[in-house]
C-alpha cells in the first residue's frame, strides 16, 4: 500500500518561480528518494538523501528531511518549462531496496 | 554502463488472455530487480521484487506472478487477464545489496508498458 502523500497534487507556476513540493510518510526509513516522471515515461531518480540527513543539494533541487516530522520537501529554484512533470516522493533502504511511492505532484512550469 | 529494456511499451490484451511482459538489465551483475505497477494518476505500487534467480517475493495478492530465468531477466506474467489488471507496469533495478535489509542506492527504471485489458 502507499504510504506518501505529497501535497500539493498539483502545482502551476511561471519559468523562473521556485516550486516546492512536500511528501509526508508513516513508518521508519533508511532514506527518501525523489524521482521525476515525464508523461507516459518511467520515472527517473532525481535525489537521495539519508535518514541522518537534514539537507541536501544537487544543481536547482534542495531537498529537505524532517525525520520527526515524516516530512520531506523537493524545491527547484529557477524552475523551466522543461521541469513540468509528475514528482515523486519514495521512502527506501528498509529491506533490499524496495520503495514505497508518495502520490506525486503534477507540476507545470509556463514558458 | 547500465541499461533496462522493457518491452512492449504498449499492449492491448482481451480479457482472459495471457500475459508476458519482459525486462532486461545490461552492465551489471546479481541486480536486485522489481515489477510496479502504476494506476492512472497515482503512485507506484511495487507488485514484486528479486534478489536472485528464482528468488521472487510477491508484496500484494493479485492475478499476476513473476519469474527470474536468468540473471537479469524478470519476467511478469498472469495467465487469464482481468480488467483491473490494466495500467501502466514498470520495472526496475538496483545493485545488490552489500548486506541484507540496508541499501542507500538508487533505482533505475525501464520506460514501461501500458497495458490495456479490454
Amino acid at each position: 500500500s502507499q504510504q506518501g502523500e505529497e501535497d500539493p497534487q498539483a502545482l502551476s507556476i511561471q519559468e523562473g518561480e521556485n516550486a516546492t513540493m512536500n511528501c509526508s510518510y508513516k513508518t521508519s526509513i533508511n532514506n527518501l528518494q525523489w524521482y521525476r516522471q515525464n508523461s507516459g515515461r518511467g520515472l527517473v531518480h532525481l535525489i537521495l538523501i539519508r535518514s541522518n540527513e537534514r539537507e541536501k543539494h544537487s544543481g536547482r533541487l534542495r531537498v529537505t528531511l524532517d525525520t520527526s516530522k515524516k516530512s520531506s520537501s523537493l524545491l527547484i529554484t529557477a524552475s523551466r518549462a522543461a521541469d513540468t512533470a509528475s514528482y515523486f516522493c519514495a521512502s527506501g533502504g528498509t529491506s533490499y531496496g524496495k520503495l514505497t511511492f508518495g502520490q506525486g505532484t503534477i507540476l507545470t512550469v509556463h514558458p | 554502463s547500465q541499461t533496462i529494456h522493457q518491452w512492449p511499451a504498449t499492449l492491448v490484451q482481451p480479457v482472459g488472455s495471457p500475459l508476458s511482459l519482459e525486462c532486461t538489465v545490461e552492465g551489471t551483475s546479481n541486480p536486485n530487480l522489481y515489477w510496479y505497477r502504476q494506476a492512472a494518476g497515482r503512485g507506484l505500487q511495487l507488485l514484486f521484487y528479486s534478489i536472485g534467480i528464482d528468488q521472487i517475493s510477491s508484496e500484494v495478492p493479485q492475478n499476476l506472478s513473476a519469474s527470474r530465468p536468468q540473471d537479469r531477466q524478470f519476467i511478469l506474467s498472469s495467465k487469464k487477464l482481468l480488467l483491473s489488471d490494466s495500467g501502466f507496469y514498470l520495472c526496475a533495478w538496483t545493485e545488490p545489496s552489500l548486506r541484507q535489509g540496508v541499501m542507500n542506492t538508487e533505482a533505475f527504471f525501464g520506460q514501461g508498458t501500458r497495458l490495456t485489458v479490454v
